[in-house]
């Protein structure tokens, strides 16, 4: 049972232009979410997160929109730039273990800046 | 910023050895640490949280004598599988998060294990 989804293996995007990577969710206890950038043979680098009472954060490039009612969250990186070109993981942390730090990860997308 | 180190970062080994990986908070002290499990294409899948002093939690279907945790400081956490088979090369990656912060999780690089 895969709680967290991202549906899209894969992104292409032109250097300069926005990506857009999506994620859902099935259980409405999660309230913190989470996205993390990998590299190949390196561990996943914190990005940015939101909060269940927040429906956007800011950072930068960076910017995380929450739609709880539908259970989607998105990640906007704006303008996008070669040097994003890795995996992004959405993760997030149920209500009941908030405070152990305990998270459950989407697949991952793949994304691709192309100069 | 955090940084989380994990070593080794790639092992081959015979069938029935048992492996040990190190995970360590090098510049905070962690009472909670994870280790996940990470299959091709896969997303990465919780085994165990790892708690200093105490035993850890395993996920379910994750098995306890297989997969050692041990805890013994506030900046390392140990994994080890035990009589490795085949069936368990995979990708192993720890991480942890700050004392009193449950958020955000900050990640080793993880370990490339091949059983042969």
């Amino acid at each position: 049972d895969q709680q967290v989804k991202q549906n899209s293996p894969s992104l292409s995007v032109q250097e300069g232009r926005i990506s857009i990577l999506n994620c859902d969710y099935t259980n409405s206890m999660f309230d913190y979410f989470l996205w993390y950038k990998k590299y190949p043979a390196e561990g996943p680098t914190f990005l940015i997160s939101i909060s269940s009472i927040k429906d956007k954060n800011e950072d930068g490039r960076f910017t995380v929109f929450l739609n709880k009612s539908a259970k989607h969250l998105s990640l906007h990186i704006v303008p996008s730039q070669p040097g994003d070109s890795a995996v992004y993981f959405c993760a997030a942390s149920p209500l009941a273990s908030s405070n152990t730090g305990k998270l459950i990860f989407g697949q991952g997308t793949t994304l691709q800046v192309k100069p | 910023g955090a940084v989380v180190s994990q070593h080794p970062s790639r092992v081959i080994c015979k069938s029935g050895t048992s492996v040990k990986i190190e995970c360590r908070s090098l510049d905070f002290q962690a009472t909670t640490m994870f280790w996940y499990r990470q299959f091709p294409k896969k997303s990465l899948m919780l085994m165990a949280t790892s708690n200093e002093g105490s035993k850890a939690t395993y996920e379910q279907g994750v098995e306890k004598d297989k997969f050692l945790i041990n805890h013994a400081s506030l900046t390392l956490s140990t994994l080890t599988v035990t009589s490795a088979h085949p069936e368990d090369s995979s990708f192993y990656i720890c991480s942890a998060a700050r004392t009193g912060a449950a958020q955000p999780q900050h990640f080793g690089d993880g370990t490339r294990l091949s059983i042969l």
